[in-house]
């Protein structure tokens, strides 16, 4: 099942400068996509999301930009920190009523001081 | 902020024996979710539970699976006879209400290994 695809498996980044962290979807049903960020040891954190009748959402250093024709979503974090340090998963649902998510595999994010 | 909070952090077990993780889900929420997350791969959906029923179960959530939402705050996934390929994270979500555009809120996963 690759409904949800992140493929680049790493991303090194200097501290202040701009992560984008990317994600490819198949299923033109999502209507909701998220993005979570996890450290070891522990469970998935929320980050972001943006409904699919948006093009663009913002909470402070992170946006997220989705081209619903390219299939298409971008995490932006600018400038980026060290405590930014982690794994990113990109997640949509279907606009079913059960809220299932479908994860990619993750971006792990090192930001360098 | 509350959170949803999972028991135990590792759970050891040999092959063939039942076992149960812990949740206890955001207290006013109402949608109930598993994920597994094998090590190196995906974060799997198991099963969505709303309303003390099942809403939708993956393929992987066999007769084998369970859930139970016994006294109205914790919320339960039981493995009647593991398998040694049930050796994964289990992450319990929740998430508040009616509208499905809502972030889901994790918890800290269990580890479980069948030995």
């Amino acid at each position: 099942d690759q409904q949800v695809k992140q493929n680049s498996p790493s991303l090194s980044v200097q501290e202040g400068r701009i992560s984008i962290l990317n994600c490819d979807y198949t299923n033109s049903m999502f209507d909701y996509f998220l993005w979570y960020k996890k450290y070891p040891a522990e469970g998935p954190t929320f980050l972001i999301s943006i409904s699919s009748i948006k093009d663009k959402n913002e909470d402070g250093r992170f946006t997220v930009f989705l081209n619903k024709s390219a299939k298409h979503l971008s995490l932006h974090i600018v400038p980026s920190q060290p405590g930014d340090s982690a794994v990113y998963f990109c997640a949509a649902k279907t606009n079913s009523n059960t809220g299932k998510l479908i994860f990619g595999q993750g971006t792990t994010l090192q930001v360098k001081p | 902020e509350p959170e949803v909070t999972q028991t135990p952090s590792h759970q050891v077990t040999q092959m063939g024996q039942e076992v149960i993780l812990h949740c206890v889900p955001i207290s006013n929420h109402l949608y109930f979710y598993w994920y597994r997350q094998i090590l190196g791969q995906k974060v799997e959906f198991l099963v969505s539970f709303y309303n003390n029923e099942i809403s939708e179960k993956s393929e992987i959530f066999d007769d084998q699976f369970s859930v139970e939402r016994p006294d109205g705050s914790n919320f339960t996934l039981k493995i009647r006879s593991t398998k040694l390929e049930d050796s994964a994270m289990y992450f319990c979500a929740s998430r508040p209400g009616q509208a499905s555009n809502q972030p889901q809120h994790f918890g800290d996963g269990t580890r479980l290994s069948i030995l």
